[in-house]
């Protein structure tokens, strides 16, 4: 079975300053992958997917994420934070033949002082 | 793209009652899921909700504690039975549009607190 590991809970950054939310899966084929984010009191919202092909993810907000399968690595990075990023952030990724589930990480709070 | 929406958005409920969630989409879709966020934790798919079926559970999760329904492509409901303050929690509805992966569309979540 696939899992998601987010080994930060608590990230904090000051605005203005670079990114890097990291995420680490487990999966025997190649995964399909996602980033979601949550903010105080909202759904979730896709920044961002890798199904295949080039490594390195454009999303919405100025993230960007690369894939590394060497690593089993998805990390989330963003080169200058807002304060407006604060907010929960979540690794997924989906299992092929799995009937489109999706299993998440436990997610990385962060934190944008001013 | 989906817009969902889930009634209600929150609730205070007594130990020992039952609450149904309902989950709309402004599509017909293939794929509707139902997970569960408990405080401070993470997202975990409760089950898939079939059109015409029954649900498909996950480990951990039984019809008996939380029948589904799916009567037609744009609506299912999550009915939490016989609930306990461990069912605290954020309940949220996914799409997914596609047949083949996709991404997945999330409700704003129903949050239940049970007294």
């Amino acid at each position: 079975a696939q899992s998601v590991t987010q080994p930060d809970i608590h990230i904090t950054v000051s605005e203005g300053a670079s990114l890097e939310l990291r995420c680490n899966y487990s999966y025997g084929a190649t995964p399909y992958l996602f980033w979601y984010v949550q903010s105080p009191g909202q759904g979730l919202q896709l920044l961002l997917k890798y199904f295949s092909g080039d490594t390195l993810v454009q999303g919405i907000k100025g993230f960007e994420a690369e894939f590394k399968r060497s690593q089993s690595s998805f990390n989330l990075r963003k080169p200058s934070v807002h304060w407006s990023d604060a907010a929960e952030y979540f690794c997924a990724v989906g299992a092929t033949g799995g009937g489109n589930k999706l299993t998440f990480g436990t997610g990385t709070q962060l934190k944008v002082e001013l | 793209s989906a817009v969902i929406s889930q009634k209600p958005s929150r609730d205070i409920c007594q130990r020992g009652t039952s609450l149904t969630i309902q989950c709309q989409v402004d599509s017909q879709v293939t794929m509707m899921f139902w997970y569960r966020q408990q405080p401070g934790q993470s997202l975990t798919l409760i089950a898939t909700a079939n059109q015409g079926s029954e649900a498909t559970y996950e480990s951990g999760f039984v019809i008996d504690k939380f029948p589904i329904s799916r009567p037609n492509l744009t609506f299912s409901t999550l009915t939490v039975s016989n609930m306990s303050p461990e069912d605290s929690s954020i309940y949220l509805c996914s799409v997914d549009l596609a047949p083949t992966w996709d991404e997945q569309f999330f409700g704003p979540g129903t949050r239940l607190t049970v007294l």
